[in-house]
């Protein structure tokens, strides 16, 4: 099956700076790639996403990157503020109805 | 998106005992739910795959004589862990795929606890 890395596990900023947190994927056949942002408790909410067809997308603060060939994606933040405090996690999945598998996470704090 | 509610939100229950979670898609037919478990700090893990009026796809490693999925209808899926244990505790999640095939939306999750 499909095997997602993601780094780094945590990461702190200062407000104002960018993050950044990179993951890879294993199986060629994925095509979509979600990123997820969960608080403590609470289920993961879609904060942006990208298909294969596509190198970059941009969504206000938040940009994401792929590399098909590569086989790595990448989240970017720009302007980080506190409220962007919380575990962020990739995913990679093959589309319509198939099953996501999820990277291992990035704790991310951004300092006042 | 999808509207997708799980229930209990929080349930405690003496080793031994089974419990059951609902998860069930509000606002659209769902043929495919997907179940998770995530331990604190930890990522998602995938369990299993519900497919409505067949067996569920379980993930290596998963024991699907513990962890019974019944996807009765098209809108409720249901996680049974069966004799549960205290390293069963842990935050149980389901997701449903959106009408248009591909974003995730999720239950607000279970956290179990076995005392």
């Amino acid at each position: 099956g499909e095997n997602v890395e993601q780094h780094p596990s945590t990461l702190s900023v200062q407000e104002g700076d960018s993050a950044v947190i990179k993951c890879t994927y294993s199986d060629s056949a994925s095509n979509y790639f979600p990123w997820y942002k969960q608080e403590l408790g609470k289920r993961p909410q879609l904060i942006i996403d990208i298909r294969s067809n596509v190198g970059e997308k941009k969504d206000q603060r938040i940009a994401v990157t792929l590399n098909k060939t590569a086989k790595h994606f990448s989240l970017h933040i720009t302007e980080t503020q506190p409220e962007d405090s919380a575990v962020y996690f990739c995913a990679a999945s093959k589309g319509a109805g198939n099953q996501f598998y999820f990277g291992t996470g990035t704790s991310l704090t951004v300092i006042p | 998106g999808a509207v997708v509610s799980q229930h209990p939100s929080w349930v405690i229950c003496k080793s031994g005992t089974s419990v059951k979670i609902e998860c069930r898609s509000l606002d659209f037919q769902a043929t495919t739910m997907f179940w998770y478990r995530q331990f604190p700090k930890q990522s998602l893990m995938l369990m299993a795959t519900s497919n409505e009026g067949s067996k569920a796809t379980y993930e290596q490693g998963v024991e699907k004589d513990k962890f019974l999925i019944n996807h009765a209808s098209l809108t409720l899926s249901t996680l049974t862990v069966t004799s549960a244990h205290p390293e069963d505790s842990s935050f149980y999640i389901c997701s449903v795929t959106g009408r248009w095939g591909t974003e995730a939306f999720f239950g607000q999750g279970t956290r179990l606890t076995v005392v």
